[in-house]
């Protein structure tokens, strides 16, 4: 039974280029999050998606960060122009509905490197 | 917004040793999570908490959920080597009522073992 997926593992940008992190869930989850951990921090809350839409992107900055969750197809964070400080690591997790008792699953993380 | 204080920061104990940590909160939680992190890997779900008072245990962890609902504590029981990593509270809350969305994280408890 799979976990949960994401690419690429690593990711190196130079400033002003576009990074696509890709998600995908657990199979039957259907709910996904985006998380961003700078070094030696804990991790930080940006979007919370479901199939189609967005729930609550209450962490995310709201220029050059956009997250969508197609119908078919992994959920996609993506960074336009990218910026020294978006260097980090985000991982995505993924659970089977928004209610309670439905714990969130960790992916391995995609590790931005902005040059 | 909430904020959870983590504690301690780091510590380095021998094997064979117990570990308690714990986390505190400005504001209530539903649900309190422990996760462990490995260095370049996503958080690993230890332990989930659902009820004010609850104390639950896997293998030679036990957590519990305050009374407050502000606060958690992780034990671990005659520590091993591989229990070296990084062990992260978190809480979450609904949102609305109906709606478990984003998880508030600690910053983290770095645990060494010596053998």
């Amino acid at each position: 039974n799979a976990g949960v997926m994401q690419n690429p593992r690593h990711l190196v940008r130079r400033r002003g280029q576009e990074a696509r992190l890709r998600c995908s869930p657990m199979k039957g989850h259907s709910h996904v999050y985006w998380y961003r951990q700078l070094p030696e921090e804990g991790l930080k809350f940006m979007v919370y998606l479901q199939k189609e839409n967005i729930i609550d992107e209450s962490g995310m900055p709201k220029e050059r960060f956009s997250a969508e969750f197609p119908k078919e197809g992994p959920s996609i964070l993506r960074i336009q122009q990218v910026v020294r400080g978006d260097s980090a690591a985000y991982f995505c997790a993924s659970s089977q509905s928004g209610r309670a008792r439905n714990e969130q699953f960790f992916g391995p993380g995609t590790r931005l490197t902005v040059l | 917004g909430q904020q959870l204080n983590q504690s301690p920061q780091s510590m380095f104990i021998q094997e064979g040793e117990d570990v308690s940590m714990n986390c505190t909160s400005s504001s209530i939680f539903n649900t309190w999570l422990w996760y462990k992190q490995d260095p370049g890997e996503g958080p690993v779900l230890l332990i989930a908490l659902y009820k004010a008072g609850e104390l639950t245990s896997n293998g030679r962890l036990t957590a519990q959920f305050g009374i407050t609902r502000k606060d958690s504590f992780l034990n671990i029981s005659a520590s091993i080597p591989s229990d070296v990593g990084i062990y992260f509270c978190a809480g979450q809350d609904s949102a609305g009522g109906t709606s478990y969305g984003k998880l508030t994280f600690g910053q983290g408890t770095i645990l060494t073992v010596h053998p």
